[in-house]
């Protein structure tokens, strides 16, 4: 158990770039979270997936973000055409979903992105 | 979207017992009570959660009300790597909802 690993830790990128981060959960947690967090502010939830499906997207998930998760193993999010408002640490968790609870989340560190 | 209430900020001495209070009044039956906590720069970390009994563990103590509505997070003796921010939250449906959380700060 290595713990959930995302990459990069740092990116900045210009308006109008596409960036894309990546999330190595735990393995065989069945469970994907993406949240991001403004300074100041706690986790918000974007967007999760069970194994493969992504099942719920928060109404803050704007068509310029994509995410997925093939195979249900690791996971990418995708901004294309960034904005500087989508400057944020972006976190990723992942959980052993046991008979429908809401098992513990296990966080990575997260990638700041800063759009200049 | 936060569903849960707590103060901003707190401060303990070093070696004393911390007591963070939560409330939750809207949660349902089945949703779990959890709490987080996050240092600078880190992802937050996995502290304790339980439904309706009290739950110890070894980092802290979970006290839940009867009627649910609230609860208090407790650390023992908190120390110097505690300070940090403190996030109540419980999860409905299959989302875990953050609020803003309290930021503890111990004094040595």
């Amino acid at each position: 158990d290595t713990g959930v690993s995302q990459n990069p830790r740092h990116k900045i990128t210009k308006r109008g770039q596409n960036v894309t981060f990546r999330c190595d959960p735990i393995s065989e947690h069945n469970r994907l979270y993406w949240y991001r967090q403004t300074l100041g502010q706690g986790p918000e939830f974007l967007t999760y997936f069970q194994n493969e499906a992504q099942l719920e997207k928060s109404r803050l998930l704007s068509d310029r973000f994509s995410a997925e998760r093939p195979k249900g193993s690791f996971s990418t999010l995708e901004i294309q055409r960034t904005e500087q408002g989508d400057s944020a640490m972006y976190l990723c968790a992942s959980s052993l979903d046991r008979w429908g609870r809401n098992e513990k989340l296990f966080f990575g560190s997260g990638t700041q992105l800063s759009v200049l | 979207d936060a569903k849960t209430t707590q103060p901003n900020s707190m401060e303990s001495n070093e070696e004393e017992p911390v007591h963070l209070p939560c409330n939750h009044s809207t949660i349902s039956g089945t949703d779990y009570i959890h709490w987080y906590r996050q240092l600078p720069s880190q992802g937050p970390e996995y502290v304790i959660h339980g439904l309706t009994s009290n739950v110890n563990n070894r980092m802290a103590s979970l006290a839940i009300a009867e009627d649910r509505k609230s609860s208090t997070l407790i650390l023992h003796r908190a120390t110097l790597r505690d300070a940090a921010v403190y996030y109540c939250i419980f999860a409905t449906g299959n989302q875990f909802y953050f609020g803003t959380g309290t930021s503890l700060t111990v004094i040595p």
